[in-house]
């Protein structure tokens, strides 16, 4: 059974705007789940975008930005480029355990 | 700068034990949370353990897969953190990276193969 959960897949096209979205079977995700978003591209190591729901590191393009909507964490992207392109996964802390969702292949088309 | 560097992967044989290290620095090692997580080829990211600092009481907890089996350690003198993997099945093949519990800063990884 699937704990967190992400749209398998996305497409938007350059300049466009979607937001990437991270459920929890538990219910609605609050911000004591401290919600963190990763970007992997191919044959590359994961890098952190966003920690503890919206908070952005040095390294994150402003067009990237985290938040709670409607009981989910959400990743949006807005005004995308081609370099954007990639999986992102969304990682929920539960107690005892922390939970990768499974991943959203984002094309920019 | 964080910096979070894993090394001792390789092939090993079903059945067999390996252990990973994770050389950490650019913060301070012994007040941060550590986690493993691993990614089979192909696949998604998979949380594999997590160990608190020695101040929130040092304790471990691992995924369901692993439990029993894996073991993570720290070494807060040598700002070095553990995974002790044993009873390695096929399905333990993977990159295997240390993350930081917070703030989510990751090292390169390293490839660990289970094949006879």
């Amino acid at each position: 059974q699937t704990v967190v959960t992400q749209e398998p897949s996305l497409t938007v096209s350059p300049g466009g705007t979607v937001t990437l979205t991270c459920a929890s079977i538990t219910g609605a995700v609050t911000s004591g789940y401290y919600p963190n978003w990763f970007q992997q591209k191919p044959g590359q190591a994961p890098r952190a975008l966003i920690y503890s729901t919206s908070n952005k590191h040095s390294w994150t393009p402003a067009r990237f930005s985290g938040s709670l909507l409607g009981g989910k964490a959400a990743l949006t992207l807005s005004g995308a480029q081609p370099e954007d392109e990639a999986e992102y996964y969304c990682l929920l802390y539960y107690d005892g355990a922390r939970v990768f969702g499974g991943g959203t292949k984002l094309t920019v088309l | 700068e964080v910096q979070l560097v894993e090394s001792g992967g390789g092939l090993v044989k079903p059945g067999g034990s390996l252990r990973l290290s994770c050389a950490a620095s650019g913060f301070t090692f012994s007040n941060a949370w550590m986690n493993w997580v691993r990614q089979a080829p192909g696949k998604g990211l998979e949380w594999v353990g997590r160990i608190k600092s020695k101040t929130d009481g040092g304790t471990t907890d691992y995924a369901a897969p692993v439990k029993g089996r894996f073991t993570i350690s720290r070494d807060d003198s040598k700002n070095t953190l553990y995974l002790q993997m044993g009873s390695l099945k096929t399905e333990d093949t993977a990159v295997y990276y240390c993350i930081t519990d917070q703030r989510g800063y990751w090292g390169q990884g390293t490839l660990v193969t289970v094949s006879s």
